[in-house]
């Protein structure tokens, strides 16, 4: 049972344009959103993220959007850039728990010159 | 070192062997995760540490996964009687006491044959 669903397994994008990745979750306990993003061979790093007491955070191109009553965020990327290409995973941590992160199963991005 | 540090980046290793997969976490962090990725799924949470506290273990598969944390510093990760199942990259990440943002490494890709 998918705590995290990222539906789109991957997502194309022309150069300049805005890239919209999504991501829902199903556990009302979680209060922090986070979205990594990955290269091949390579770890996740992280990119952004948003306090449940929060809606919106912003940082230069990127910006996290939260709508808890809807449980889903979503990462906007704006402009896009070929350097974006990576995979994109959206992760959530639980009030009281560990830190340990869930992770959805991730976006492929691509951004095309 | 300024990052995380797995070694090693590739391990292919014939089922039934025992493995050791090392992480060196960022200097000064006292939080440490394990977690894996098999193929086309998201991150799977193994096993966390903090500082002298006894590690949160809920995450780890079966009994053949053990974990330990030497110096509240380098982990050890190690796998027993290697199953083909158990192919995939393991990724370790650290984190400040009390953050929710973590830092990972370049993983270890794990393949059973």
């Amino acid at each position: 049972d998918q705590q995290v669903k990222q539906n789109s397994p991957s997502l194309s994008v022309q150069e300049g344009r805005i890239s919209i990745l999504n991501c829902d979750y199903t556990n009302s306990m979680f209060d922090y959103f986070l979205w990594y993003k990955k290269y091949p061979a390579e770890g996740p790093t992280f990119l952004i993220s948003i306090s449940s007491i929060k809606d919106k955070n912003e940082d230069g191109r990127f910006t996290v959007f939260l709508n808890k009553s809807a449980k889903h965020l979503s990462l906007h990327i704006v402009p896009s850039q070929p350097g974006d290409s990576a995979v994109y995973f959206c992760a959530a941590s639980a009030r009281g728990s560990q830190g340990n992160l869930i992770f959805g199963k991730g976006t492929k991005l691509s951004v095309k010159p | 070192g300024a990052g995380v540090s797995q070694s090693p980046s590739n391990k292919v290793t014939e089922k039934g062997k025992d493995v050791e997969l090392r992480c060196d976490p960022i200097s000064g962090h006292t939080a440490l995760y394990w977690y894996r990725q098999s193929l086309g799924q998201g991150l799977e949470f193994l096993i966390y540490f903090q500082g002298n506290s006894a590690p949160d273990k809920s995450g780890l598969p079966s009994d053949r996964f053990s974990a330990e944390r030497t110096g509240g510093s380098v982990s050890t990760l190690t796998i027993q009687r290697t199953q083909q199942e158990d192919s995939a990259v393991y990724l370790c990440a650290s984190s400040l006491r009390g953050e929710n943002i973590q830092y990972f490494g370049a993983g270890t890709r794990l393949s059973v044959l």
